[in-house]
């Protein structure tokens, strides 16, 4: 598997974008990367995935480099309730699993 | 509203005692899993099934045990051969297996022995 490297913590004040980076330097070009949060005590929420092409949905927009071997997922307007541990995951695309490493903690601050 | 529902949400268990966590979904989707996450730890792989009367063992399947009688129906019990079973335990669903289709998770079950 693909390792990935993620910054332990962040903090991001509240109303503005929050910019997440991720390595995925052995990446393959089978292999998705997703994006998952994880606010305590509660399950893992799917956040946003793609191959190569830059992806937005209603939750975050996620970059991934032309050489892929990094992406950013951008969370457009940051609140208090976006607190979490978010993790970025490399998938490939015949795998049944989803391995999360130790994610980066996500503080947005009033 | 479609999702996945996880009971009870706290669960004790007894010394010898088998244990069953329920997971249900309402999305239609023809995989289930099992994971569970131990404090500061990721996830890891317990059961999943791709369809209706069939499950695979993942990575760390002994001491626990799984049925898929029905497709929105995947519960897990915890036997009394599993002499670690402190953790939060997780389902999840996706339409398919692949890695292509995202995994979505219940709320948890947490379990604590007596």
């Amino acid at each position: 598997d693909a390792k990935t490297t993620q910054p332990t913590s962040m903090d991001c004040a509240e109303g503005r974008a929050a910019n997440l980076p991720c390595n995925h330097s052995t990446i393959s070009g089978n292999e998705y990367v997703y994006w998952y949060r994880q606010i305590h005590s509660q399950g893992p929420q799917y956040i946003i995935h793609g191959l190569k092409n830059n992806e937005t949905n209603e939750m975050a927009s996620l970059i991934i480099t032309e050489d892929r071997k990094s992406s950013t997922l951008i969370l457009p307007h940051a609140t208090l309730r976006d607190t979490a541990v978010y993790y970025c995951i490399v998938r490939v695309v015949n795998d049944y699993k989803l391995s999360f490493g130790a994610g980066t903690t996500v503080t947005v601050r009033a | 509203d479609g999702g996945i529902t996880q009971s009870p949400k706290y669960l004790f268990r007894k010394e010898g005692q088998n244990v069953t966590l329920s997971c249900e979904q309402n999305l239609n989707h023809d995989a289930m899993y099992w994971y569970r996450q131990d404090p500061g730890q990721g996830l890891r792989l317990i059961y999943y099934s791709q369809i209706v009367n069939d499950f695979q063992k993942g990575d760390i399947a002994e001491g626990y045990s799984v049925s898929r009688e029905k497709k929105e129906s995947f519960p897990l019990t915890v036997t009394s051969a599993q002499k670690n079973p402190t953790a939060f335990y997780l389902c999840a669903s996706s339409i398919s297996r692949t890695g292509s289709q995202p995994q979505h998770f219940g709320d948890g079950t947490r379990l604590s022995i007596l």
